[in-house]
């Protein structure tokens, strides 16, 4: 497609369970970047991939959390034993290298109740 | 952490221009600036870069200070929906992630 598509828009969840969230780059884009944003706050860097590089994990909150990303296609961001601080706005980019300026995707809203 | 200081919020009339101040004081001589917005409930967009020449694209233009301690983000001609928060943010060409602060809180009134 043209853009970042994450899925899904929306995830209700209930406490202690696991959410798996997807996002699709566009084609071509070798950097990969997931970022939270909780409600009414800045975004929050997560986890960045690059490539066939080893992930920056610096950003990610907790062992709860990790994320995948098969060659420079699909990501995947696991939230295992969901918290209700969890909630937020997941919101992944991609960018056609570091130089370049990131396209983000339109984020999933995670609900931990 | 944020490198940048922008004022918290900022009101313009529609159809003039919006000069979005950014200071970046502890920049260094290999780190680029950038300007991304986010309108509400969307996910940040980019707007433009720039390293010390300044540029212009379809949507703003950059002035960046000779001493490069400082910035303006131009909208030429803001309109309703250029409401939204902009974020400057500084960064290294080849740096990993880009840190956002909490940049500012643009209302364009008609």
């Amino acid at each position: 497609g043209a853009g970042v598509s994450q899925s899904p828009s929306n995830k209700v969840t209930e406490k202690g369970k696991d959410v798996e969230l997807r996002c699709d780059p566009i084609s071509g884009h070798t950097a990969l970047y997931w970022y939270r944003q909780r409600l009414g706050q800045g975004l929050e860097f997560l986890i960045y991939f690059q490539g066939n590089s080893a992930p920056d994990k610096s950003g990610l909150p907790s062992d709860r959390f990790s994320a995948e990303r098969t060659g420079e296609s699909v990501s995947t961001l696991t939230i295992q034993r969901t918290q209700q601080e969890d909630s937020a706005v997941y919101l992944c980019a991609s960018s056609q290298d570091s130089y370049y300026g990131y396209t983000f995707g339109s984020g999933t809203r995670l609900t931990v109740v | 952490d944020a490198k940048t200081t922008q004022p918290p919020s900022m009101d313009c009339a529609e159809g003039r221009a919006a000069n979005l101040p950014c200071n970046h004081s502890t920049i260094s001589g290999n780190e680029y600036v950038y300007w991304y917005r986010q309108i509400h409930s969307q996910g940040p967009q980019y707007i433009i870069h720039g390293l010390k020449n300044n540029e212009t694209n379809e949507m703003a233009s950059l002035i960046i200070t000779e001493d490069r301690k400082s910035s303006t983000l131009i909208l030429p001609h803001a309109t309703l929906r250029d409401t939204a928060v902009y974020y400057c943010i500084v960064r290294e060409a080849a740096g990993n992630k880009l840190t956002f602060g909490g940049g500012t809180r643009v209302l364009v009134k008609p």
